[in-house]
């Protein structure tokens, strides 16, 4: 059974610093993973997907990585601002078993002025 | 192009009773699926509808269940309310297999 793992589950920061959110997965064989923002109380927006067969992606100021082999993704956040504050989320998809992402428990990111 | 859609987006029922959520995919898309999310257990996974066939279920109870119609929009619907079915339900959608898309949610409170 996979089982997903964020650490830490909460992080706060000044504004501009740079900082890596960390997730761990136990089980290698995924399609893809997926890095989600949500909002209180709100749904969840995707910020970046990774294929299985992909080592990062970059989005602005965002950049998350995929180790498949080590079972890692790290999600990188650069000149951080107060509006980046949010629950990070990460999941991954298995491969053959349709779309049943398991999540792990998030990190939940305050960035002060 | 229109994002996912669910309605409602707040529900207040009591223990016994039942409910039903609706689930309107982006247009194009074919799977739907559910999670639940709660401050104990997180996101789980519920059920992924594809071509009005369940095509996975998570570990949930049969109180639990989901229909989807020719047009690919989705309900769930949960029976025998429980106060610990209090929770943010999500559905997201797919084209087929890969990328999904969240809808902002409904909140369900059982009291």
């Amino acid at each position: 059974k996979q089982e997903v793992t964020q650490i830490p589950a909460a992080l706060s920061v000044p504004e501009g610093e740079n900082l890596v959110l960390n997730c761990s997965f136990t089980d290698s064989a995924i399609y893809n993973l997926q890095w989600f923002r949500q909002d209180p109380g709100k749904g969840l927006t995707s910020l970046l997907l990774i294929q299985s067969s992909q080592r990062e992606q970059t989005s602005g100021r965002l950049n998350a990585s995929l180790d498949k082999s080590s079972g890692r993704s790290t999600l990188y956040i650069a000149a951080s601002q107060p509006g980046d504050s949010a629950t990070y989320l990460c999941a991954v998809l298995p491969n053959n078993a349709g779309n049943m992402l398991t999540f792990g428990g998030g990190t939940r990111l305050m960035v002060k002025p | 192009k229109a994002g996912v859609t669910q309605t409602p987006r707040y529900l207040i029922k009591t223990r016994g009773q039942q409910v039903t959520l609706s689930c309107s995919p982006i247009s194009g898309h074919r799977s739907v699926s559910w999670y639940q999310q709660t401050p104990g257990q997180g996101l789980q996974f519920l059920f992924e509808y594809f071509s009005e066939t369940q095509r996975n279920k998570g570990n949930f109870p049969g109180r639990f269940s989901g229909r989807q119609f020719s047009n690919s929009r989705s309900e769930m619907n949960v029976s025998t309310l429980e106060l610990g079915d209090s929770a943010l339900y999500l559905c997201a959608s797919s084209l087929g297999y890969g990328d999904q898309y969240f809808g902002p949610g409904t909140r369900l409170t059982v009291t």
